[in-house]
């Protein structure tokens, strides 16, 4: 109930394209949805949270979709570019430990 | 630099040895969080502080334990070290009690041979 289930394992999307992250979780306690980008030899850093009581949240280039019926939520990078390769991670949160999913490296070719 | 501190950055030790890991905050923050991160098993939580206290415990083996002192920094004391523990940790922190978000350092490359 614990888990965050996190998919794909490694994405590779062309410059310019949509990129796609999926995650699914259980523990209906959870109330914040963080997602952290990390790049090689770095730390994770935060990158778009939602709440729960809404259903998409976007911050530039960055968008998340949560279904709270489904348990189900998402990150989209609209117009991704090399930059963005990197690995991010989905986590969700209630009032104990923050959980993370297991990851996906995403890849932005020219 | 995300004012989270880590040091070392990398450590290689051998077996059955013991290592500390150190880390200083974000200035203003009082918790302290430790994170384990391997390859095959993605970012655990291991422990967290609060102003001085244990609040959370996550997977954190016996042979792993942490404290912080009263200037708020905090150490990761990993003991008896085995091949498997060889991994990233990283520690983060946030202005409060298990308050959003979390501030990540750069990480301490463990190398156990």
């Amino acid at each position: 109930q614990q888990q965050v289930k996190q998919s794909p394992q490694s994405l590779i999307v062309q410059k310019g394209g949509i990129s796609i992250i999926n995650c699914a979780y259980e523990n209906t306690a959870f109330d914040y949805f963080p997602w952290y980008q990390q790049f090689p030899g770095k730390g994770p850093a935060l990158l778009i949270a939602i709440r729960p009581d809404v259903s998409e949240k976007k911050e530039g280039r960055f968008t998340i979709s949560f279904n709270k019926s489904a348990k189900q939520f998402s990150l989209h990078i609209m117009d991704s570019q090399p930059g963005d390769s990197a690995t991010y991670f989905c986590a969700a949160i209630n009032t104990d430990k923050l959980i993370f999913g297991t990851g996906t490296r995403l890849q932005v070719f020219p | 630099d995300s004012g989270v501190t880590q040091t070392p950055k990398h450590l290689i030790t051998a077996t059955g040895q013991r290592v500390t890991l150190r880390c200083s905050p974000r200035s203003g923050d009082l918790s302290v969080y430790w994170y384990q991160q391997s390859l095959d098993q993605g970012l655990q939580f291991l422990i967290q502080y609060y102003n001085g206290e244990e609040r959370a415990k996550g997977n954190i083996l016996e042979r792993f334990s942490a404290q912080q002192f009263p200037d708020l920094h905090s150490e990761l004391n990993l003991s008896s070290l085995e091949l498997g523990d060889s991994a990233l940790y990283f520690c983060a922190s946030s202005v409060a009690d298990r308050v959003q978000p979390y501030t990540f350092g750069s990480g301490t490359r463990l190398t156990v041979v």
